[in-house]
């Protein structure tokens, strides 16, 4: 069965920490997308990932394929980085995402 | 450009009325999606399309139709509106070069079935 699977499913930290948002999946992926929502409700993507790493500011985006298993880090937390972080998993053989169910990140100044 | 837009923002049924939701994009992608956004559940596809005139089932399509007439137009209808479509529908698009394509997000339509 295709799943996608994300830890924790809430987080609360205070402003400046270290974050760090998991993403597990059960079978082989063609890519992986990492998406925030922010309480506003609109969806954009921060990164799509098929191998290794990437960064964006203060956003880093891991993967790995062997033990089928993503995170997102946000260093030098903010309040603004509150939303729900999303990850979306194109497994092989399908047109189409598969979302998990979201990390509601809340950081506190 | 403005990107991915949606019409109605909110709108409130009676369980058997009809409605039909309006995804518009500015940016030639051919495929276009609806999702539909619960509490507690991830991003649930209901219905896609690859391409002006072409459209095809996802996850929850039962209870909704959808038509792709213009390439730049998605359209989801309820014909007969049931509290459990009560939900936050998204629309998205994307270019036609796979998975690995960035999708693009609508802001949302909030409906309410009573």
């Amino acid at each position: 069965k295709n799943e996608v699977e994300q830890s924790p499913q809430n987080l609360t930290a205070q402003e400046g920490e270290f974050i760090t948002i998991n993403c597990s999946y059960s079978v082989g992926i063609s890519a992986l997308h990492w998406l925030q929502q922010h309480p506003g409700g609109g969806i954009v993507s921060l990164f799509m990932l098929s191998s290794g790493k990437k960064k964006h500011g203060r956003l880093i985006a891991t993967i790995n394929i062997q033990e089928k298993h993503s995170s997102l880090h946000i260093t030098a937390s903010h309040p603004r980085d509150s939303a729900v972080y999303i990850c979306a998993v194109a497994f092989f053989g399908n047109e189409k995402l598969t979302f998990g169910t979201g990390t509601r990140l809340t950081i506190i100044p | 450009n403005a990107g991915v837009t949606q019409t109605p923002k909110f709108r409130v049924l009676k369980t058997g009325q009809s409605m039909t939701l309006l995804c518009a994009q500015d940016m030639n992608h051919e495929y276009m999606y609806w999702y539909r956004q619960d509490p507690g559940m991830g991003l649930r596809l209901i219905h896609y399309s690859v391409g002006e005139g072409t459209t095809a089932k996802g996850e929850v399509p039962d209870g909704y139709n959808v038509s792709r007439l213009k390439k730049q137009n998605f359209l989801l209808g309820l014909e007969s509106a049931a509290p459990s479509q009560t939900s936050v529908y998204f629309c998205a698009s994307r270019t036609s070069g796979g998975n690995q394509e960035t999708q693009y997000f609508g802001p949302g339509t909030r409906l309410l079935v009573l």
